[in-house]
């Protein structure tokens, strides 16, 4: 599985969106793009996932890029409770998971 | 979402003897189970993938006789820190993959904190 890149951490005002990016620029064409988040003291939560298109859920919002060398990860209204770690993966399916540093998200309030 | 939990939340143990942690999915057959541990201010690191019925394989440098797994159904996994030492204090996680599908999620557990005095 290819190898992602992403800032060490962000700061975002509450209510506020928020756009986490991320870099593969060696992504296979059977990667899929996964994002995971861990709060404190917990164990990671899945987010959002996709292949090509853009996707939506409750949670956030996945924009791929074209030519699907990077992504951004989108939660539209941050809140006190999106303060966490992000991590990017890429993944065959099939394959596990693993965790690179991931971006620590903090939210003012 | 699938629900994994973990037990126990947290233990304390002396230096020597051997700990348990069960991992159980508990409203989805996982087929799948993955372990990792996490140190302080550090991500998340494999340490061994198990299928139900079939051995673990375990992740480079990671001791297989140190670690033991097993993961005898589709809704348990164990892990088994074998005389255990206060380097091995880390905060232990599962996760559990359903079967099939086109969605391939991993799902995990809240975790446990273990200390070896």
């Amino acid at each position: 599985d290819a190898k992602t890149t992403q800032p060490n951490s962000m700061e975002s005002n509450e209510e506020e969106p928020v756009h986490l990016p991320c870099n593969h620029s060696t992504i296979s064409g059977t990667d899929y793009i996964h994002w995971y988040r861990q709060l404190p003291s917990q164990g990671p939560e899945y987010v959002i996932h996709g292949l090509t298109s853009n996707v939506n859920n409750r949670m956030a919002s996945l924009a791929i890029a074209e030519d699907r060398k990077s992504s951004t990860l989108i939660l539209h209204r941050a809140t006190l409770r999106d303060a966490a770690v992000y991590y990017c993966i890429l993944k065959e399916y099939g394959n596990k998971l693993v965790f690179g540093a991931g971006t620590i998200l903090r939210v003012k309030s | 979402g699938a629900v994994v939990s973990q037990h126990p939340s947290w233990v304390i143990c002396k230096s020597g003897t051997s700990v348990k942690i069960e991992c159980r999915s508990l409203d989805f057959q996982a087929t799948t189970m993955f372990w990792y541990r996490q140190f302080p201010k550090q991500s998340l690191m494999l340490m061994a993938t198990s299928n139900e019925g079939s051995k673990a394989t375990y992740e480079q440098g990671v001791e297989k006789d140190k670690f033991l797994i097993n993961h005898a159904s589709l809704t348990l996994s164990t892990l088994t820190v074998t005389s255990a030492h206060p380097e091995d204090s880390s905060f232990y996680i599962c996760s559990a993959r359903g079967q099939g599908g086109a969605v391939e999620t991993q799902y995990f557990g809240p975790g446990t904190r273990l200390l070896v005095l």
